[in-house]
């Protein structure tokens, strides 16, 4: 079975920009978790998604958002980068919401400059 | 609200020598725990998990780690250190009922010597 995919791996953006970011779980997964990464703030937890609805959510600006398409596939969306976004932002699939392990994709590295 | 300490952001071990990372957690309801492993440019991948039943856990490559309720503490060990275990160690902990919202350690950058 094929695990967490996320596109693309690699991103360069300009302060100012928004960028989408994409995750596709593993198949039969229904419920996606976001974190992001950096050296700074270590892994923080975004958001989650639960057939197409939003089921918790961590303390980041409203500039960062997401979404959950009827295939379980997620997006997230940052408005107005600033550099402060520069991190490994990692999405992580589980069977269903809060009741089974996560597992992770390898991340997309946003390099805001 | 949930918390973990890590102690110890570099350990250092010698190929053979005994591997022990330490994890506290603060949590006011009983927690379900996790340590995760990362390789440089890659993703955390799952070494083992605690929700409830048996206090000691055995995960993947060898790694078990036990849940001490009394001393908070989820401390992540393998008997034998081998090359491969050189990586990034993050515990994590969520509240009981839900494995979605993680709270994850500063990490533990683990070191194997020849």
């Amino acid at each position: 079975k094929a695990g967490v995919t996320q596109t693309p791996r690699y991103l360069i953006k300009t302060r100012g920009q928004q960028v989408t970011l994409s995750c596709s779980p593993i198949s039969g997964h229904r419920s996606v978790s976001w974190y992001q990464q950096t050296p700074g703030q270590g892994l923080q937890f975004l958001f989650e998604y639960f057939s197409e609805t939003q089921r918790n959510k961590g303390n980041f600006p409203g500039r960062f958002s997401g979404r959950q398409f009827s295939n379980s596939r997620s997006e997230m969306n940052v408005s107005t980068l600033e550099l402060g976004d520069s991190a490994l932002y990692l999405c992580a699939s589980s069977l269903e919401s809060g009741r089974r392990e996560q597992y992770f994709g390898p991340g997309t590295r946003l390099t805001v400059t | 609200a949930q918390s973990v300490t890590q102690l110890g952001s570099h350990v250092s071990v010698s190929e053979g020598a005994l591997v022990l990372l330490r994890c506290n957690y603060s949590s006011s309801v009983p927690p379900y725990l996790f340590w995760y492993v990362q390789y440089p440019n890659q993703g955390l991948q799952l070494l083992l998990k605690y929700t409830t039943g048996a206090t000691l856990v055995k995960g993947i490559n060898g790694f078990e780690a036990e849940f001490k309720k009394s001393e908070t503490s989820f401390h992540l060990t393998k008997p034998s250190a081998h090359m491969s275990d050189a990586a990034e160690y993050f515990c994590a902990v969520s509240p009981t009922g839900t494995a979605s919202k993680l709270t994850f350690g500063t990490g533990t950058r683990l070191q194997v010597t020849l």
